[in-house]
């Protein structure tokens, strides 16, 4: 059974600094591409980052490029999104998605506040 | 691409029959389209890709259909367990897409 555990989300002040985490299981990681995808409170959904198997490609969306980074571990099964220079518009439940544009499998998400 | 789902709340009974609708503003790349369910609280689940295949473990009463920018998914005799928001989604071109949802209620 494929699982993807989040963790790492909390509350950040605005300018502020996260690492998020996916631990994945029950399907040969290193061999899919992954995805970030967040969802502001009572809001629709918004991709945010995808990495390729090997970490060779990394896509982001324009407004996210620059302050997130997105990486992996094949060899931890674990998928990782480091986020930057926060703002109160990023406060939102941060879902790992198995795919690289299509969200296959979700984790249970992280949620990130960030708030002064 | 903007995606916009109609109606945003759909009020129908156990049984019943649910068409949602999922319109782009412009033709979407190879009918790439796809149909998300989520439940409250629980992350979305992959329902319909390629605008008309059925994801694993989804049962035959979901379907969807539709090509260029007009899109539909049916619920055909609504269970309990299928009220919920469905949110459509487009990969055919960057940057990748998502309607605002349609809430469907008893």
């Amino acid at each position: 059974e494929v699982q993807l555990v989040e963790s790492g989300g909390g509350l950040v002040q605005p300018g502020g600094s996260l690492r998020l985490s996916c631990a994945a299981s029950g399907f040969t990681f290193s061999s899919f591409w992954m995805s970030w995808v967040r969802q502001a409170p009572g809001k629709g959904l918004e991709w945010v980052a995808n990495i390729k198997q090997d970490g060779s490609e990394k896509y982001y969306v324009a407004s996210m490029k620059g302050r997130f980074t997105i990486s992996r571990d094949n060899a931890k099964n674990s998928l990782y999104l480091q986020m930057d220079s926060l703002r109160v518009e990023d406060t939102a439940m941060y879902y790992c998605a198995r795919g690289r544009v299509l969200a296959v499998n979700w984790g249970q998400g992280t949620l990130v506040t960030v708030s002064s | 691409i903007v995606l916009t789902q109609s109606p945003a709340t759909l009020s129908l009974s156990p049984g019943e029959r649910a068409t949602l609708s999922c319109g782009a503003n412009q033709s979407v790349s190879n009918n790439y389209l796809a149909w998300y369910q989520q439940k409250p609280g629980l992350a979305p689940r992959l329902v319909i890709y390629d605008s008309s295949s059925r994801a694993t473990g989804i049962p035959d009463r979901f379907s969807g259909r539709g090509s260029g920018t007009d899109f539909t998914l049916t619920i055909t005799r609504l269970e309990a367990e299928d009220f919920a928001v469905y949110f459509c989604q487009q990969y055919g071109s960057a940057p990748l897409s998502f309607g605002g949802g349609t809430k469907v209620e008893i």
